[in-house]
């Protein structure tokens, strides 16, 4: 299968700063990728779908000025964490989006996350 | 609104089959997504279902009925390395417009020999 790669793996970082999170899409080109946050014995959350070329989708909720996400090229979408506070400490986990030919059938492939620690 | 509710944990035998509920309710539905996560590993993708029908790929078959609002992931020839939590998630279209995902809490699914 495809794969897709994030980076950092881990961060540790200081209250207040800002930290970015690279997705890339390794051996396919996806106009679609989306960002979710996990936090510890709790299952998945959808952040926002990035489109690229054009704004992300927000869930209800997520606050798009705090987590920036941009989608620039068909193989990479950034999510950056502004302002980072403790309870934003969290597994974040991209999956790209790849539509067979029929246009209809969906996979997506995983990133393998970004566990952060805000202190 | 929307929910999604599947059963907390089962157990299953090695060698067996298993299948994982999971029933939900959202308006304008747009697809149906089961993930397979192990502890502390990102998750990975095992179907989409939007159309009603059986899907099935290998050992794994997903299940959909859009007027019950109910599917299911069927696992076959179940082995050790499935021990894993199985979510499903529903995609809508909220009235609000645009899309929402969710999920459910997952269902923790025991391998035993």
């Amino acid at each position: 299968g495809a794969v897709v790669s994030q980076h950092p793996s881990w961060v540790i970082c200081k209250s207040g700063t800002s930290v970015k999170i690279e997705c890339r899409s390794l051996d396919f080109q996806a106009t679609t990728m989306f960002w979710y946050r996990q936090f510890p014995k709790q299952s998945l959350m959808l952040m926002a779908t990035s489109n690229e070329g054009s704004k992300a989708t927000y869930e209800q909720g997520v606050e798009k000025d705090k987590f920036l996400i941009n989608h620039a090229s068909l193989t990479l979408s950034t999510l950056t964490v502004t302002s980072a506070h403790p309870e934003d400490s969290s597994f974040y986990i991209c999956s790209a989006r790849d539509i067979g030919p029929s246009g209809i059938q969906e996979t997506q492939y995983f990133g393998p996350g970004t566990r952060l620690l805000v202190l | 609104g929307q929910n999604i509710d599947q059963p907390t944990e089962m157990t299953a035998t090695e060698g067996a089959i298993v299948q994982i509920n999971c029933t939900y309710q959202t308006s304008g539905f747009n697809g149906l997504f089961w993930y397979q996560q192990h502890a502390g590993e990102a998750p990975t993708f095992l179907s989409y279902n939007v159309l009603d029908g059986l899907e099935e790929k290998g050992r794994f078959s997903s299940f959909l009925s859009r007027s019950k609002g109910y599917s299911y992931l069927l696992l076959k020839e179940l082995q050790m390395k499935d021990s894993a939590s199985y979510l499903c998630a529903v995609r809508g279209r909220p009235i609000t417009g645009g899309f929402k995902t969710i999920f459910g809490a997952g269902t923790r699914l025991f391998v035993k020999a």
